[in-house]
């Protein structure tokens, strides 16, 4: 079975502190992706990777950044968490093919206090 | 920008009855996915239609897709109490990488 595994399921850390979230899959998937879900406004792109140390903005870039130094691993950083980032991140894997299905990890909660 | 938009925004319908969803996009797609979401889950793949395509089944699932309408819907028969879940859309598009672009879903509850 296809495995997406996200660090943490909950995460509670202060302003300003540099946070880190990885994912790591085991299906040897070129893509990967970066969601955040807010109530009313379903899943909203941060960044996506579709190679080692390729990157590219989704719609909500800004205040976070992407590191995939293997291909297993994509990581979400928040610089400098703040209040308006708490949310569920969701991160998903699938192959580099034009019809293929995204396996997702099972979120991290993040709250910012 | 959100590319998919679900309708409704929530759906509630008694054991049974069959439940129906629908999705618009704003530009040309190579596919449509559905998911589901169980609260506080990821999400699970539940179907893939092509842009080629116009309809699609599994199970108790049946998608349809209108490209000339940029719209799609998502029907399941004879609901279970197991199907209340969150159910969203999803397009990859024709232009630029396979960005993998989700709607706000549509909160399906199923009353036993």
């Amino acid at each position: 079975d296809v495995k997406v595994t996200q660090s943490s399921r909950y995460l509670v850390k202060r302003t300003g502190e540099k946070v880190f979230l990885e994912c790591v899959q085991d299906m040897d998937h070129e893509n990967m992706f970066w969601y955040r879900q807010d109530p009313g406004l379903g899943l909203r792109l941060i960044y996506f990777s579709y190679d080692v140390k390729m990157k590219e903005k989704g719609d909500i870039p800004e205040g976070y950044s992407v590191s995939r130094e293997k291909k297993e691993r994509f990581s979400l950083i928040l610089e400098s968490a703040s209040t308006n980032q708490t949310s569920m991140y969701l991160c998903a894997s699938s192959f580099f093919r034009t019809s293929t299905e995204a396996f997702f990890g099972q979120g991290t909660r993040l709250t910012v206090v | 920008s959100q590319q998919g938009e679900e309708d409704p925004q929530a759906l509630s319908i008694q054991e049974g009855e069959n439940a129906t969803m629908n999705c618009s996009y704003k530009t040309s797609i190579n596919n449509l996915q559905w998911y589901r979401q169980n609260s506080g889950r990821g999400l699970v793949h539940l179907i893939l239609i092509r842009s080629n395509e116009r309809e699609k089944h599994s199970g108790r699932l049946r998608v349809t897709l209108d490209t000339s309408k940029k719209s799609s819907s998502l029907l399941i028969t004879a609901s279970r109490a197991a199907d209340t879940a969150s159910y969203f859309c999803a397009t990859t598009l024709i232009q630029g990488a396979q960005k993998l672009v989700f709607g706000q879903g549509t909160r399906l509850t199923i009353n036993p």
